[in-house]
């Protein structure tokens, strides 16, 4: 198995265009995970999901940030418009929902500038 | 409100020494720790768990102790390598509540040849 996938691995956008960060989850895995990684914040829960279905949106910092699950092997997020301190590292996981570990993907790194 | 924490921001260490990093938590609901290891521009991989039930797991040169009374974990790491250089990130979960983990801030260790 190739692991969690995650794409693009950099992206560099201007304040208020729309980013789109996607990932691809272990084949096998019904639970999906969007963390996002700052100096200030550590690793913080933006959004997870079990069987597709969205459990808990708590994380999402505001109304511009959107996530979907359109079936067991691909998730997005997107940021619209995106604004310079949602600079971050962006990491998607992926876990069997009954056992305790998560397997991450090498995230994205997003500069808005 | 951060509901875990890792007070020690970094940590420098010989090698063949021992490094010991603290983990706190606030939630007297967690019942599953874990510890995961982070190196650049890769994402965070699983190192060691403890169950709630137990007060210390060990798994080769790494150690978790948990103390419940006190909210506090700690891995050591004997002898200490320089492979061991990282990003070590504390995280928590609620087993009831579903496979969110709530992670700490992370600690950066350093170990010197």
């Amino acid at each position: 198995d190739a692991g969690v996938i995650q794409s693009p691995r950099h992206e560099v956008t201007e304040m208020g265009q729309e980013v789109t960060l996607r990932c691809k989850p272990i084949s096998g895995h019904n639970s999906l995970f969007w963390y996002r990684q700052t100096m200030m914040r550590g690793l913080e829960l933006l959004i997870y999901f079990n069987n597709n279905v969205p459990i808990d949106d708590s994380g999402m910092p505001e109304d511009r940030f959107s996530a979907k699950m359109p079936n067991a092997s691909f998730s997005t997020l997107k940021i619209q418009p995106s604004e310079p301190r949602d600079s971050a590292v962006y990491f998607c996981a992926s876990s069997i929902r009954e056992q305790g570990g998560y397997t991450f993907g090498s995230g994205t790194r997003l500069t808005v500038v | 409100d951060q509901q875990v924490k890792q007070n020690s921001p970094s940590l420098s260490v010989q090698e063949g020494r021992i490094s010991i990093l603290n983990c706190d938590y606030t939630n007297s609901m967690f019942d599953y720790f874990l510890w995961y290891k982070k190196y650049p521009a890769e994402g965070p991989t699983f190192l060691i768990s403890i169950s709630s039930i137990k007060d210390k797991n060990e798994d080769g040169r790494f150690t978790v102790f948990l103390n419940k009374s006190a909210k506090h974990l700690s891995l050591h790491i004997v002898p200490s390598q320089p492979g061991d250089s990282a990003v070590y990130f504390c995280a928590a979960r609620i087993k009831a509540a579903g496979n969110k983990l709530t992670f700490g801030g992370g600690t950066r260790v350093l170990v010197k040849p």
